[in-house]
C-alpha cells in the first residue's frame, strides 16, 4: 500500500535548527513535496523534490533519497512565526499526492 | 503567473439546504483541479479530481458532487447539507510541463460550519 510516516510533533528553540523527516511508499514517484500551513489557513508550497540532493530556499532547506523512501525539510535560525504543521505529501504514478499527517512544529522562546 | 481563487472564505448553512463552493484558476491552460476537505486538527482528504472538462474522479463515497464546466473552474456541490460536512475545504491545481510536475497550489479555502 502507499504509506507517509511524519512525526506527529516536534518542539524547538527560537534561532535553532529542526529537521523534520519523512518516509514514504508510494506506487510509483513523481516527487515529494513539503508544505507549511498555519492553523486556520490553506497549506502554502515550500519545495518540491524530484531529484535525489539537497535543495536549499533561504532558511528552509529539503532533501530527498529516492533509494531509501525518505526526505526531510531542514529549517534553519527558527523564527517564532515557523510554528505551525508541515506536510510532508509524495507524488504516485497516476500524479496523486499521498499525504502525510503532518507535524506540529512548536518554537519556543 | 498562475492564481487560483476559492471563494466564499466562511459559509454557515443549515442542515438539509443546499452548497456549491467555487474555484478557478488563471494564467493556466488544461490544470488538473482537486477538492479537498480537512477537518479540525486532522490531514487533508482528497474529495474529487478532474483532468480535463467533464472529467471528475470520485476518491471518497459522500454527500458531495462536483463539476467542471471550464477548464478552469471546478465546482463543489451538494443538494443537502450534513452536520458531517463541515469543514475546510480546498480547491488546488497543478499543470505539467512535458512530463515533470509544474507546481501544486492551494487556494485559500473556505471554512463551512453546517448547523
Amino acid at each position: 500500500g502507499q504509506n507517509i510516516d511524519q512525526p506527529t510533533e516536534m518542539t524547538a528553540t527560537e534561532g535553532a535548527i529542526v529537521q523534520i523527516n519523512c518516509t514514504y511508499q508510494t506506487s510509483g514517484f513523481n516527487g515529494l513535496f513539503w508544505y507549511q500551513q498555519h492553523a486556520g489557513e490553506a497549506p502554502t508550497f515550500l519545495s518540491y523534490n524530484v531529484l535525489d540532493g539537497l535543495e536549499e530556499k533561504g532558511r528552509f532547506s529539503s532533501f530527498l533519497s529516492r533509494s531509501k523512501g525518505y526526505s526531510y525539510l531542514l529549517l534553519k535560525e527558527l523564527q517564532m512565526k515557523d510554528s505551525a504543521s508541515y506536510l510532508c505529501a509524495a507524488m504516485d504514478s497516476n500524479y496523486q499526492l499521498i499525504w502525510g499527517a503532518g507535524t506540529k512544529l512548536i518554537i519556543k522562546p | 503567473s498562475q492564481t487560483i481563487h476559492q471563494w466564499p472564505a466562511t459559509l454557515v448553512q443549515p442542515v438539509g439546504s443546499p452548497l456549491s463552493l467555487e474555484c478557478t484558476v488563471e494564467g493556466t491552460s488544461n490544470p488538473n483541479l482537486y477538492w479537498y476537505r480537512q477537518a479540525a486538527g486532522r490531514g487533508l482528504q482528497l474529495l474529487f479530481y478532474s483532468v480535463g472538462i467533464g472529467q471528475i474522479s470520485s476518491e471518497v463515497p459522500q454527500n458531495l458532487s462536483a463539476s467542471r464546466p471550464q477548464d478552469r473552474q471546478f465546482i463543489l456541490s451538494s443538494k443537502k447539507l450534513l452536520l458531517s460536512d463541515s469543514g475546510f475545504y480546498l480547491c488546488a491545481w497543478t499543470g505539467m510541463v512535458g512530463d515533470r510536475v509544474d507546481g501544486y497550489t492551494f487556494g485559500s479555502g473556505t471554512r463551512l460550519t453546517v448547523v
